[in-house]
């Protein structure tokens, strides 16, 4: 069964406006959460890794200010993509590492599809 | 440059044919996984593979750590193998997996 739930798994959003997409981890506690963005025709990128009680660190292209996230328990990450726009179309995966299995092994959700109008 | 190439880009298979995928690295992996994309979009972990080999069902993978390079062998493909299998690297000691994907090879199965 799904180890990681994410929602909504599509969405769409007109052009300026914000949207916030949900990880959620099942049956086991992530402290640590990764979210990826595959845009179209591109591979996946990393947008930033959260930790629980730790702060978050955002990769080069992606910043707290566009792409808050939240990561308020063990369960649960939250992220949000604020002023939209067609650059930001995509699918967005969440990964979380399973606890017990070999170290850096991530396991992902189905992700969010984000469409801009 | 990219640091995770895949080969070849695309593959055509007729159903019971056997598949053999590449990934080439620039820099040292602490971690290596083979993921399967969907149709869909969705994820899916088949291998974790830092070094050696390793078999699951159909799927056999070969990580030879020194010269930065693996390869995803699936054997007797189906058409529902079709789809695209990406190879992604971690370079950090970090214990979340700072994973870093190539463009994937896109295969589709024929019955």
């Amino acid at each position: 069964g799904a180890l990681v739930y994410q929602y909504p798994r599509r969405t769409i959003c007109k052009s300026g406006t914000s949207m916030r997409m949900e990880c959620q981890a099942v049956g086991f506690q992530a402290t640590s959460v990764a979210w990826y963005r595959q845009s179209p025709q591109k591979t996946f990128e990393l947008i930033a890794l959260s930790t629980v009680n730790s702060a978050i660190k955002y990769e080069q292209n992606f910043t707290q200010e566009k792409f808050p996230i939240s990561h308020p328990n063990l369960s649960f990450s939250s992220m949000t993509v604020l002023n939209a726009y067609l650059e930001d179309r995509g699918l967005y995966l969440c990964g979380a590492r399973l606890p017990g299995k070999s170290q850096n092994t991530l396991y992902f959700g189905a992700g969010t599809r984000l469409s801009v109008l | 440059g990219q640091q995770v190439q895949q080969s070849p880009a695309s593959l055509v298979l007729q159903e019971g044919e056997n598949a053999e995928l590449q990934c080439n690295f620039s820099s040292t992996a602490t971690q290596l996984q083979w993921f399967y994309q969907s149709p869909g979009g969705s994820l899916v972990s088949l291998l974790s593979n830092p070094s050696g080999t390793k078999h699951t069902g159909r799927l056999t993978s070969t990580t030879v750590t020194k010269e930065r390079r693996s390869s995803l062998h699936i054997s007797s493909s189906q058409t529902t193998d079709s789809g695209t299998y990406l190879c992604a690297i971690d370079i950090t000691a970090q214990v979340v997996g700072q994973l870093t994907f190539g463009r994937g090879t896109r295969l589709q199965v024929y019955a």
